[in-house]
Protein backbone atom coordinates (compact mmCIF):
# COMPACT_ATOMS: atom_id res chain seq x y z
CA UNK A 1 0.00 0.00 0.00
CA UNK A 2 1.53 3.41 -1.02
CA UNK A 3 1.91 5.92 1.83
CA UNK A 4 0.27 8.58 -0.01
CA UNK A 5 -3.03 8.18 -2.50
CA UNK A 6 -4.01 10.59 -4.86
CA UNK A 7 -6.41 10.19 -7.23
CA UNK A 8 -3.94 10.67 -11.00
CA UNK A 9 -7.02 12.23 -12.89
CA UNK A 10 -7.22 13.90 -15.38
CA UNK A 11 -10.08 16.70 -14.00
CA UNK A 12 -11.13 19.04 -16.35
CA UNK A 13 -13.79 21.94 -15.26
CA UNK A 14 -14.87 25.24 -17.40
CA UNK A 15 -13.31 28.37 -16.09
CA UNK A 16 -14.16 29.71 -13.07
CA UNK A 17 -15.33 26.59 -10.92
CA UNK A 18 -14.25 25.36 -7.60
CA UNK A 19 -11.95 22.66 -7.46
CA UNK A 20 -11.36 20.15 -5.19
CA UNK A 21 -8.05 18.02 -4.86
CA UNK A 22 -7.66 15.78 -2.46
CA UNK A 23 -5.10 12.87 -0.89
CA UNK A 24 -4.95 9.97 2.06
CA UNK A 25 -2.37 8.87 3.73
CA UNK A 26 -1.35 6.14 5.95
CA UNK A 27 1.30 7.05 8.06
CA UNK A 28 -0.71 8.94 11.04
CA UNK A 29 3.41 10.10 12.10
CA UNK A 30 3.05 12.95 9.29
CA UNK A 31 2.68 16.62 10.47
CA UNK A 32 3.37 18.67 7.64
CA UNK A 33 1.55 18.78 4.61
CA UNK A 34 1.71 20.47 1.61
CA UNK A 35 0.57 20.91 -2.19
CA UNK A 36 2.94 21.76 -5.24
CA UNK A 37 2.05 22.69 -8.74
CA UNK A 38 3.91 21.22 -11.83
CA UNK A 39 3.94 22.76 -14.67
CA UNK A 40 4.63 20.79 -18.22
CA UNK A 41 8.36 20.45 -18.25
CA UNK A 42 8.71 22.57 -15.01
CA UNK A 43 9.53 21.58 -11.53
CA UNK A 44 7.52 21.48 -8.49
CA UNK A 45 6.56 24.67 -6.99
CA UNK A 46 5.04 24.83 -3.74
CA UNK A 47 1.77 26.26 -3.33
CA UNK A 48 0.72 26.04 0.62
CA UNK A 49 2.02 24.44 3.29
CA UNK A 50 0.26 23.45 6.74
CA UNK A 51 1.55 22.30 9.93
CA UNK A 52 -1.01 19.30 11.62
CA UNK A 53 -4.59 20.08 11.22
CA UNK A 54 -6.64 22.94 10.37
CA UNK A 55 -7.78 25.02 7.17
CA UNK A 56 -4.80 27.33 5.69
CA UNK A 57 -5.80 30.16 3.00
CA UNK A 58 -4.17 31.75 0.59
CA UNK A 59 -6.23 34.11 -2.32
CA UNK A 60 -8.07 31.82 -4.36
CA UNK A 61 -6.35 28.61 -2.83
CA UNK A 62 -7.38 26.96 0.27
CA UNK A 63 -5.59 24.02 2.29
CA UNK A 64 -7.10 21.32 4.64
CA UNK A 65 -5.76 19.25 6.82
CA UNK A 66 -7.86 16.35 8.63
CA UNK A 67 -5.24 14.25 10.55
CA UNK A 68 -8.09 12.21 12.25
CA UNK A 69 -9.50 11.14 8.89
CA UNK A 70 -6.11 11.33 7.30
CA UNK A 71 -6.91 13.43 4.90
CA UNK A 72 -5.98 16.46 3.21
CA UNK A 73 -7.66 18.62 0.52
CA UNK A 74 -6.79 21.60 -1.56
CA UNK A 75 -9.35 24.12 -2.87
CA UNK A 76 -9.17 26.55 -5.86
CA UNK A 77 -11.53 29.00 -6.15
CA UNK A 78 -12.48 30.84 -9.72
CA UNK A 79 -10.11 28.69 -11.21
CA UNK A 80 -8.41 30.13 -14.29
CA UNK A 81 -6.84 28.60 -17.23
CA UNK A 82 -3.59 29.38 -15.71
CA UNK A 83 -4.18 27.00 -13.36
CA UNK A 84 -3.88 24.09 -15.79
CA UNK A 85 -1.35 22.18 -14.13
CA UNK A 86 -0.43 18.69 -12.23
CA UNK A 87 -1.03 19.03 -8.20
CA UNK A 88 1.23 17.34 -6.25
CA UNK A 89 0.42 16.81 -2.76
CA UNK A 90 3.45 15.64 -0.30
CA UNK A 91 4.03 14.99 3.57
CA UNK A 92 7.07 15.25 5.70
CA UNK A 93 7.59 13.78 9.28
CA UNK A 94 8.13 16.71 12.09
CA UNK A 95 11.10 19.01 11.24
CA UNK A 96 14.31 17.72 13.33
CA UNK A 97 13.64 14.23 12.99
CA UNK A 98 15.60 11.54 11.05
CA UNK A 99 14.49 12.73 7.69
CA UNK A 100 13.40 15.83 5.58
CA UNK A 101 12.07 13.57 2.59
CA UNK A 102 8.77 14.11 1.18
CA UNK A 103 6.59 11.70 0.61
CA UNK A 104 4.62 12.63 -2.70
CA UNK A 105 1.15 11.55 -4.08
CA UNK A 106 1.35 10.43 -7.88
CA UNK A 107 -0.34 13.85 -8.59
CA UNK A 108 -3.52 15.12 -10.30
CA UNK A 109 -3.64 16.51 -13.79
CA UNK A 110 -5.87 19.72 -13.76
CA UNK A 111 -7.32 21.29 -17.16
CA UNK A 112 -9.34 24.23 -16.74
CA UNK A 113 -11.27 25.12 -19.68
CA UNK A 114 -11.93 28.73 -21.14
CA UNK B 1 18.01 35.09 -7.49
CA UNK B 2 18.82 32.40 -9.91
CA UNK B 3 16.69 29.09 -8.98
CA UNK B 4 18.07 25.53 -9.03
CA UNK B 5 19.11 24.73 -11.64
CA UNK B 6 20.14 21.38 -13.14
CA UNK B 7 21.88 19.69 -16.00
CA UNK B 8 21.90 18.65 -18.85
CA UNK B 9 17.45 19.01 -19.19
CA UNK B 10 17.50 15.65 -21.05
CA UNK B 11 19.94 12.66 -21.41
CA UNK B 12 19.47 9.47 -24.05
CA UNK B 13 22.42 6.72 -23.04
CA UNK B 14 22.63 3.35 -24.12
CA UNK B 15 22.02 0.35 -21.57
CA UNK B 16 25.21 -0.26 -19.79
CA UNK B 17 26.38 3.56 -20.20
CA UNK B 18 27.42 6.07 -17.43
CA UNK B 19 26.15 9.61 -17.16
CA UNK B 20 26.12 12.33 -14.57
CA UNK B 21 23.79 14.42 -13.48
CA UNK B 22 24.42 17.45 -11.60
CA UNK B 23 22.58 20.34 -9.44
CA UNK B 24 23.40 23.59 -8.54
CA UNK B 25 21.52 24.16 -5.40
CA UNK B 26 20.23 28.02 -4.71
CA UNK B 27 23.14 30.09 -3.30
CA UNK B 28 23.52 29.92 0.43
CA UNK B 29 20.99 26.54 0.92
CA UNK B 30 22.44 23.70 2.91
CA UNK B 31 20.28 21.24 2.18
CA UNK B 32 20.06 19.27 -1.42
CA UNK B 33 17.90 16.90 -2.30
CA UNK B 34 18.06 14.41 -4.95
CA UNK B 35 14.23 12.49 -5.91
CA UNK B 36 13.20 10.86 -9.28
CA UNK B 37 10.20 9.90 -10.79
CA UNK B 38 9.49 6.82 -13.18
CA UNK B 39 7.35 7.09 -15.54
CA UNK B 40 3.10 6.93 -14.13
CA UNK B 41 4.70 6.79 -10.70
CA UNK B 42 5.11 9.47 -7.73
CA UNK B 43 7.71 11.77 -6.62
CA UNK B 44 10.54 9.24 -4.98
CA UNK B 45 13.28 10.70 -2.35
CA UNK B 46 16.41 9.48 -3.66
CA UNK B 47 18.72 11.16 -0.46
CA UNK B 48 19.76 14.35 1.15
CA UNK B 49 22.87 15.94 1.90
CA UNK B 50 23.28 18.70 4.41
CA UNK B 51 26.46 20.53 3.34
CA UNK B 52 28.75 17.73 1.90
CA UNK B 53 27.17 14.87 4.42
CA UNK B 54 25.06 12.66 3.25
CA UNK B 55 21.92 12.53 5.67
CA UNK B 56 19.60 10.45 4.64
CA UNK B 57 20.32 8.03 1.96
CA UNK B 58 17.68 5.42 2.52
CA UNK B 59 15.93 6.07 -1.34
CA UNK B 60 18.87 5.42 -3.29
CA UNK B 61 17.87 2.26 -5.19
CA UNK B 62 21.35 0.56 -5.32
CA UNK B 63 24.86 0.90 -5.35
CA UNK B 64 24.54 1.97 -9.35
CA UNK B 65 23.95 5.11 -8.05
CA UNK B 66 26.28 7.26 -6.34
CA UNK B 67 25.84 10.72 -4.84
CA UNK B 68 28.66 13.33 -4.01
CA UNK B 69 28.20 17.10 -3.10
CA UNK B 70 32.20 18.02 -2.85
CA UNK B 71 32.61 21.60 -1.12
CA UNK B 72 29.04 21.19 -0.27
CA UNK B 73 27.97 23.45 -3.51
CA UNK B 74 26.83 21.64 -6.25
CA UNK B 75 26.26 18.08 -6.37
CA UNK B 76 26.29 15.00 -9.12
CA UNK B 77 24.31 11.92 -9.10
CA UNK B 78 26.29 9.55 -11.42
CA UNK B 79 24.43 5.98 -12.58
CA UNK B 80 26.83 3.37 -13.57
CA UNK B 81 25.83 1.17 -15.68
CA UNK B 82 22.87 2.77 -16.39
CA UNK B 83 19.61 -0.21 -16.52
CA UNK B 84 16.34 0.16 -18.59
CA UNK B 85 14.52 0.98 -15.25
CA UNK B 86 16.72 3.79 -13.91
CA UNK B 87 14.69 5.72 -17.38
CA UNK B 88 12.92 8.87 -15.26
CA UNK B 89 12.91 12.72 -14.34
CA UNK B 90 15.29 13.08 -12.11
CA UNK B 91 14.66 16.16 -9.48
CA UNK B 92 17.05 17.84 -6.95
CA UNK B 93 15.92 20.52 -5.05
CA UNK B 94 17.25 22.88 -1.83
CA UNK B 95 16.16 24.35 0.95
CA UNK B 96 17.92 26.92 4.04
CA UNK B 97 18.77 25.30 7.26
CA UNK B 98 15.41 25.85 9.48
CA UNK B 99 17.95 26.68 12.45
CA UNK B 100 19.11 29.38 10.84
CA UNK B 101 15.84 30.87 10.19
CA UNK B 102 14.96 29.47 6.77
CA UNK B 103 12.04 28.06 5.59
CA UNK B 104 10.66 23.96 4.97
CA UNK B 105 10.16 24.66 1.40
CA UNK B 106 11.99 22.86 -0.46
CA UNK B 107 12.70 24.35 -3.86
CA UNK B 108 12.58 21.89 -7.03
CA UNK B 109 14.44 22.22 -10.26
CA UNK B 110 13.24 21.13 -13.28
CA UNK B 111 14.36 18.13 -13.62
CA UNK B 112 16.71 16.03 -16.11
CA UNK B 113 14.99 13.91 -18.08
CA UNK B 114 16.53 10.97 -18.57
CA UNK B 115 16.33 7.61 -21.39
CA UNK B 116 18.01 4.85 -21.39
CA UNK B 117 17.66 2.37 -24.63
Amino acid sequence: QKEVEQDPGPLSVPEGAIVSLNCTYSNSAFQYFMWYRQYSRKGPELLMYTYSSGNKEDGRFTAQVDKSSKYISLFIRDSQPSDSATYLCAMRLLYGGATNKLIFGTGTLLAVQP
Amino acid sequence: EAGVTQFPSHSVIEKGQTVTLRCDPISGHDNLYWYRRVMGKEIKFLLHFVKESKQDESGMPNNRFLAERTGGTYSTLKVQPAELEDSGVYFCASSQDRIAGGSYEQYFGPGTRLTVT
